[in-house]
């Protein structure tokens, strides 16, 4: 199992510009997570979904974030445009959830992308 | 409004010492717990976990205890180990669908040889 995989590691883009993070989560899990960690307030959650449909959005900071997931095995992280304040470590999770349950038993975690806007 | 809270930012402890971490929470409907522990370009990593219905959780140098009452977890490890050094994160869940994670901020953690 090759975990869940990230793409690009880095970034470095300019100020306006439109920035597009990608991720493949492990097979068979039924959500995934988009993070962002920042020093000042460590990991937010930006966006989740469950089997492939956007559940909790409320943490995408503004409309210049958009985030989808086509199919069960991908999913983008969209910025446009980008400004300098969006410079972060942009993680994807993911993981198996039991609705019958309600159990998750924790996620994993990309390596992350390190975002930086100038 | 930070759920989840991990007010020390970092921790300095001698090798074969204990580590202590906390977290603080203020949502009572929590009732799942996590700690994850990140290395440097590295994503966060499963480390321990304990529901509500425990106070306690063990795995070898690594303990979670819960105090509910007091909305507060701690980790203990021992004995501490350099490569233990990372930042370990909080995090705390509600039963119910999707079982979203929120996170504590972290605590960095050197264990000086």
């Amino acid at each position: 199992d090759a975990g869940v995989i990230q793409s690009p590691r880095h970034e470095v883009t300019e100020m306006g510009q439109e920035v597009t993070l990608r991720c493949k989560p492990i097979s068979g899990h039924n959500s995934l997570f988009w993070y962002r960690q920042t020093m000042m307030r460590g990991l937010e959650l930006l966006i989740y979904f469950n089997n492939n449909v956007p559940i909790d959005d409320s943490g995408m900071p503004e409309d210049r974030f958009s985030a989808k997931m086509p199919n069960a095995s991908f999913s983008t992280l969209k910025i446009q445009p980008s400004e300098p304040r969006d410079s972060a470590v942009y993680f994807c999770a993911s993981s198996q959830t039991h609705p019958s349950r309600g159990v998750n038993y924790g996620y994993t975690f990309g390596s992350g992308t390190r975002l930086t806007v100038v | 409004d930070q759920q989840v809270k991990q007010n020390s930012p970092s921790l300095s402890v001698q090798e074969g010492r204990i580590s202590i971490l906390n977290c603080d929470y203020t949502n009572s409907m929590f009732d799942y717990f996590l700690w994850y522990k990140k290395y440097p370009a590295e994503g966060p990593t499963f480390l321990i976990s304990i529901s509500s219905i425990k106070d306690k959780n063990e795995d070898g140098r690594f303990t979670v205890f819960l105090n509910k009452s007091a909305k507060h977890l701690s980790l203990h490890i021992v004995p501490s180990q350099p490569g233990d050094s990372a930042v370990y994160f909080c995090a705390a869940s509600v039963k119910g669908s999707a079982r979203q994670l929120t996170f504590g901020s972290g605590t960095q953690l050197t264990v000086l040889p």
